[in-house]
């Protein structure tokens, strides 16, 4: 069965500090997720990543994959307010080719 | 295209009755997702259809749970009776193929069974 463990679960930052969350899976998986979910909202798309030593910015965010490691990374660069929110890295494959299985999530809370 | 629309937002609903949750895909979409939110348990893939026919649905929790597509583009999520650790926040995405390239989710629909 495929599990998928991020740490840390709970960030607190500085405004303008850098940090990197992992998402470690336990079995053989070809895409990684990462979403974004604000209070009471939906889950955001962010990166989807395909292959090993895949790579993805998109603004202060950057993400990872390395398959052979079974890990992936989330980087924040010089975080913002706005970046608060909670994070989940999603790893799909193992018995069910279609079922995308989610970390606990990370909450990162950043500070002024 | 307005995304995934779920109905309704919230619902609270007392123990022992039934519970209808409704999805609307993204137009092109053919495969969808339920799936369940809670502090306990966090995310959880419940069903998931790929041109209307259910491929797994070993999250499914129990018997009082049933989904159908009867369309190509509208899902329902039905517990009955209902319960009062039934009460989540129920999500469904959707997305062109099963390879999930890219995974679409509504807003959610807040279930309270008290």
């Amino acid at each position: 069965e495929l599990k998928v463990e991020q740490n840390p679960l709970f960030l607190s930052m500085q405004e303008g500090k850098n940090y990197t969350i992992y998402c470690n899976y336990s079995t053989t998986s070809d895409r990684l997720y990462w979403y974004r979910q604000d209070p009471g909202k939906s889950l955001e798309s962010l990166f989807v990543l395909l292959s090993n030593g895949a790579v993805k910015q998109e603004g202060r965010l950057m993400a990872s994959l390395d398959t052979k490691a079974r890990l992936s990374t989330l980087h924040i660069t010089a975080a913002v307010h706005d970046l608060s929110a909670t994070y989940f890295c999603a790893a799909a494959g193992g018995t069910s080719y279609g079922k995308l299985t989610f970390g606990q999530g990370t909450i990162l809370t950043v500070h002024p | 295209d307005a995304g995934v629309i779920q109905s309704p937002r919230h619902e609270v609903t007392e123990m022992g009755q039934e519970v209808t949750l409704r999805c609307k895909l993204i137009s092109g979409h053919n495969s969808l997702f339920w799936y369940r939110q809670t502090m306990m348990r966090g995310l959880e893939l419940l069903i998931y259809f790929n041109n209307n026919v259910p491929i797994d649905d070993s999250g499914m929790p129990e018997d009082r749970f049933s989904a159908k597509m009867p369309n190509a583009s509208f899902s329902t999520l039905k517990i009955q009776p209902s319960e009062p650790r039934d009460s989540a926040v129920y999500f469904c995405a959707s997305s062109f193929g099963v390879r999930q390239t890219e995974a679409f989710f509504g807003q959610g629909t807040r279930l309270t069974v008290v």
